[in-house]
């Protein structure tokens, strides 16, 4: 399972466009990259997945360079309540047997 | 749709005893299913991957025979925390992934159960 990096936390205020950067030098070439997003004694919710280029929902962008070693959530003017830890997670789709492994996440404040 | 429920949302218990924790899926069919626990501020470490019909996984270091899990049908996993102590009081999360869309990789996440063992 490909190793992921992201930064411990990110600080924006209200109405900006947060940009989220995940490292993940040793992806596998069927692997897909997702996003999650959890709340405070919340179970996380799915955010967005992709496994090249561009992919945009109503929710997020996310941004896969060619190279596919990293991975950028982009998150449009965001709101207070987008407050929140982000994981990036690599994996393989498919196999029933396919487990997630959640790296240390992003903690991301939202200050008005 | 795709929503898990997990019950209870929060138990405490006094230490010795053992707690139960249920996970469904709601509208769908699930043949595997994980769970975790969270500790404050930490990630979700995955303990085990919950097989429908057959024994679970447990990941390095998780006792089986402390957090045993039984994925009786196709809509419910359970997860017993036996002789439970403090140390156990944690965060505990279900996921459950559709049986019918196991071609891609994605997993429904419940809201959790908040466990506290006094």
């Amino acid at each position: 399972l490909a190793k992921t990096t992201q930064p411990i936390s990110m600080d924006s205020y209200e109405g900006q466009e947060v940009n989220i950067t995940c490292s993940h030098n040793n992806i596998a070439t069927n692997d897909y990259i997702t996003w999650y997003q959890q709340f405070p004694s919340q179970g996380p919710r799915f955010i967005i997945q992709g496994y090249k280029t561009k992919v945009t929902n109503e929710v997020a962008s996310l941004f896969i360079p060619a190279d596919r070693k990293s991975s950028t959530l982009s998150l449009p003017r965001v709101s207070l309540s987008d407050t929140a830890v982000y994981y990036c997670l690599v994996g393989p789709p498919g196999s029933s047997a396919s487990k997630i492994i959640f790296g240390s996440g992003t903690r991301l404040s939202i200050r008005p | 749709g795709a929503v898990v429920s997990q019950h209870p949302s929060r138990v405490i218990c006094k230490s010795g005893t053992s707690v139960k924790i249920e996970c469904r899926s709601l509208d769908f069919q699930a043949t595997t299913m994980f769970w975790y626990r969270q500790f404050p501020k930490k990630s979700l470490m995955l303990m085990a991957t919950s097989n429908e019909g057959s024994k679970a996984t447990y990941e390095q270091g998780v006792e089986k025979d402390k957090f045993l899990i039984n994925h009786a049908s196709l809509t419910l996993s359970t997860l017993t925390v036996t002789s439970a102590h403090p140390e156990d009081s944690s965060f505990y999360i279900c996921s459950a992934r559709d049986r019918k869309r196991e071609g891609y990789n994605e997993q429904f996440f419940g809201p959790g159960t908040r466990l506290t063992v006094l």
